[in-house]
């Protein structure tokens, strides 16, 4: 079955240092891919998305490729702030043997301090 | 801006209990799914729901789970006879079209004693 793999958490930065949050996949068919957060008290917000391998995903700030040939959708973003403080969770469906289901990572804790 | 809202935020209730958790959708939204996660656990799909039938199901939706359309805003989550192992953070998300991106309630905390 789909399923996908995070790095282990939680992340802890200081405010400005770079972030990578890994994330891999195994899939029946070819996935879209997607990168959810949750801040605190809130429900998941889709963050950004890739349905093509090579196309690259990208919202404040955050950036991810989607990898075919490493089977991977890893997070990145090249100045984290405070505000970022939150849970990542990447995800991905297959349309054509999953229809609109979610598959979910572990989710990663990022905790950025001043 | 609208967002999915859910109620409770926290239910407690005694195995062996039924409990409903409730969900409004975002108004134009035509495709509603529940999500739960187990505390330390990933967040695991359940159901989707389009024009009042269950679209779709993951095999941990057994006879225990319902959902329901009850009137033009509401969608719940009904569990029959609640487990130990129910207790969890349960999400609701919709969706404007199929495949298009899902928007996430808050999540109800379930906790069966």
């Amino acid at each position: 079955g789909d399923s996908v793999t995070q790095m282990e958490g939680p992340v802890t930065l200081s405010e400005e240092a770079f972030l990578t949050i890994n994330c891999t996949y195994t899939a029946t068919g070819y996935p879209s891919l997607f990168w959810y957060v949750q801040y605190p008290g809130e429900g998941l917000q889709l963050l950004l998305k890739a349905t093509k391998a090579d196309d690259k995903g990208s919202n404040k700030g955050f950036e991810a490729t989607y990898r075919k040939e490493t089977t991977s959708f890893h997070l990145e973003k090249g100045s984290v702030q405070v505000s970022d403080s939150a849970v990542y969770f990447c995800a991905l469906s297959v349309k054509e043997t999953s229809g609109s289901r979610l598959t979910f990572g572990e989710g990663t804790q990022l905790t950025v301090n001043p | 801006e609208p967002e999915v809202t859910q109620t409770p935020s926290h239910q407690v209730t005694q195995m062996g209990q039924e409990v409903i958790l409730r969900c409004v959708p975002i108004s134009n939204h035509l495709y509603f799914y529940w999500y739960r996660q187990i505390l330390g656990q990933k967040v695991e799909f359940l159901v989707s729901f389009y024009n009042n039938e269950i679209s779709e199901k993951s095999e941990i939706f057994d006879d225990q789970f319902s959902v329901e359309r009850p009137d033009g805003s509401n969608f719940t989550l009904k569990i029959r006879s609640t487990k130990l192992e129910d207790s969890a953070m349960y999400f609701c998300a919709s969706s404007r079209e199929h495949y298009n991106e899902q928007f996430f309630g808050p999540g109800t905390r379930l906790t069966v004693l």
